[in-house]
């Protein structure tokens, strides 16, 4: 069965533009939830899909935005990209909506310049 | 304001002995917890998962141990390999969703 799977795997942005992260998660998994990892910090939750409905969102300003389609595929997108946006970014699946087992892809690394 | 803290950046254990990784949370709403392993470069692995109707879990080398009136929770691996050496992470979620709270991991070096 394939995990979770990131594109692209790295990107290099300049300040003030914009980025789309695309994850595809376990084949029958319908929720997504978004990470962000920054050196020296553990891993932030930016927000969960769960049949195409946001569900809860953490405290990062409305340039993070993501959306789920019906197949489950997720996007998230950070719009006027500022430096500290560099991370490491993380999707990951789960079966249900909730006290689930969350499974992490291998990470979408942004750079920006 | 950091609601799950690994309060040990780094351990160091020698190759067969055991190697105890701890977490502390602060939230009594959190009922279920996750273990992770994490090698540079990589997504976290998922190791063991907790729910806090149970104070213990075992999955081969991997012992999950919950101590819900002290907010604790650890992990140990007996015997530790030289392959378990990468940055273990705590997390928690209080059943509304997939919300997990990370800690901010330790570094645990298994030595030959």
């Amino acid at each position: 069965k394939a995990g979770v799977t990131q594109t692209p795997r790295y990107l290099i942005k300049t300040r003030g533009q914009q980025v789309t992260l695309s994850c595809s998660p376990i084949s029958g998994h319908r929720s997504v939830s978004w990470y962000q990892q920054t050196p020296g910090q553990g891993l932030q939750f930016l927000f969960e899909y769960f049949s195409e409905t946001q569900r809860n969102k953490g405290n990062f300003p409305g340039r993070f935005s993501g959306r789920q389609f019906s197949n489950s595929r997720s996007e998230m997108n950070v719009s006027t990209l500022e430096l500290g946006d560099s991370a490491l970014y993380l999707c990951a699946s789960s079966l249900r909506e909730g006290g689930n087992t969350i499974y992490f892809g291998e990470g979408s690394w942004l750079t920006v310049v | 304001d950091q609601q799950v803290k690994q309060n040990s950046p780094s351990l160091s254990v020698q190759e067969g002995r055991i190697s105890i990784l701890n977490c502390d949370y602060t939230n009594s709403m959190f009922d279920y917890f996750l273990w992770y392993k994490k090698y540079p470069a990589e997504g976290p692995t998922f190791l063991i998962s907790i729910s806090s109707i149970k104070d213990k879990n075992e999955d081969g080398r991997f012992t999950v141990f919950l101590n819900k009136s002290a907010k604790h929770l650890s992990l140990h691996i007996v015997p530790s390999q030289p392959g378990d050496s990468a940055v273990y992470f705590c997390a928690a979620s209080a059943g509304d969703g997939n919300q997990f709270y990370f800690g901010t991991g330790t570094s645990l070096t298994v030595i030959p």
